[in-house]
């Protein structure tokens, strides 16, 4: 697609639950990153991916976040057992390489009740 | 610790006027500084700035980095309500690639 694609918009769960969000990167970027953004926040770095290799994890606040990107293009964000503080909006972004700027996606709004 | 501040927070301006966002930063390993636009939905990239000095301009929306006192700024002349947005700056770390945002400044821009 023209720009950089998440699904779901939004998402609603019960505390506890897990949750799966998907982001589909502007055709040819290499690199890809996932940020949160709290109300009335700047977008905070979550984690980074060059083709299928995760090589920053270090803004994930616990290990009951986790993401992948097996081939290298679609990336999911995987959060396990969600808690309230969870709620957010998740950012993802994407860029040719290192040094070109990224592109964001609409993002989606997770509400944990 | 890394860190982007921006100001001011919000600011209210009437149709025609000029503005001047600001952005100052300490970050460790600066590679490019960054401006967005947010509305209510994607932040959508303005300019990337790597060079002291050097004005970048798209229409009425300009930008400056100085490297030497740490900050830039984002002007947009001749306002108009479909500038209304908030404003972020982000600066990126060559080390790792990734962004460290400020809080973003809230333009509201009346009639």
């Amino acid at each position: 697609g023209a720009g950089v694609s998440q699904s779901p918009r939004y998402k609603v769960a019960k505390r506890g639950q897990d949750v799966a969000l998907r982001c589909d990167p502007i055709s040819g970027h290499v690199s890809l990153f996932w940020y949160q953004q709290a109300l009335g926040q700047g977008p905070e770095f979550l984690t980074y991916f060059q083709n299928e290799a995760q090589l920053d994890k270090s803004g994930l606040p616990s290990d009951r976040f986790f993401a992948e990107r097996p081939e290298g293009s679609v990336s999911t964000l995987k959060i396990q057992r969600t808690q309230q503080e969870d709620s957010a909006v998740y950012l993802c972004a994407s860029s040719l390489g290192w040094g070109q700027p990224q592109h964001f996606g609409d993002g989606t709004r997770l509400s944990i009740l | 610790e890394d860190k982007v501040v921006q100001s001011p927070l919000s600011l209210v301006v009437h149709e025609g006027d000029t503005v001047t966002l600001n952005c100052s930063y300490e970050v460790t390993n600066f590679r490019s500084l960054l401006w967005y636009k947010q509305e209510k939905k994607a932040p959508t990239f303005l300019f990337m700035l790597t060079s002291s000095g050097i004005e970048k301009k798209s229409g009425r929306l300009s930008s400056i980095l100085d490297k030497k006192e740490l900050f830039s700024i984002l002007n947009i002349t001749a306002t108009q309500t479909g500038d209304s947005a908030i404003y972020l700056c982000a600066v990126e770390r060559g080390s790792q690639g990734n962004l460290i945002f400020g809080k973003g400044t809230k333009l509201s821009v009346k009639p």
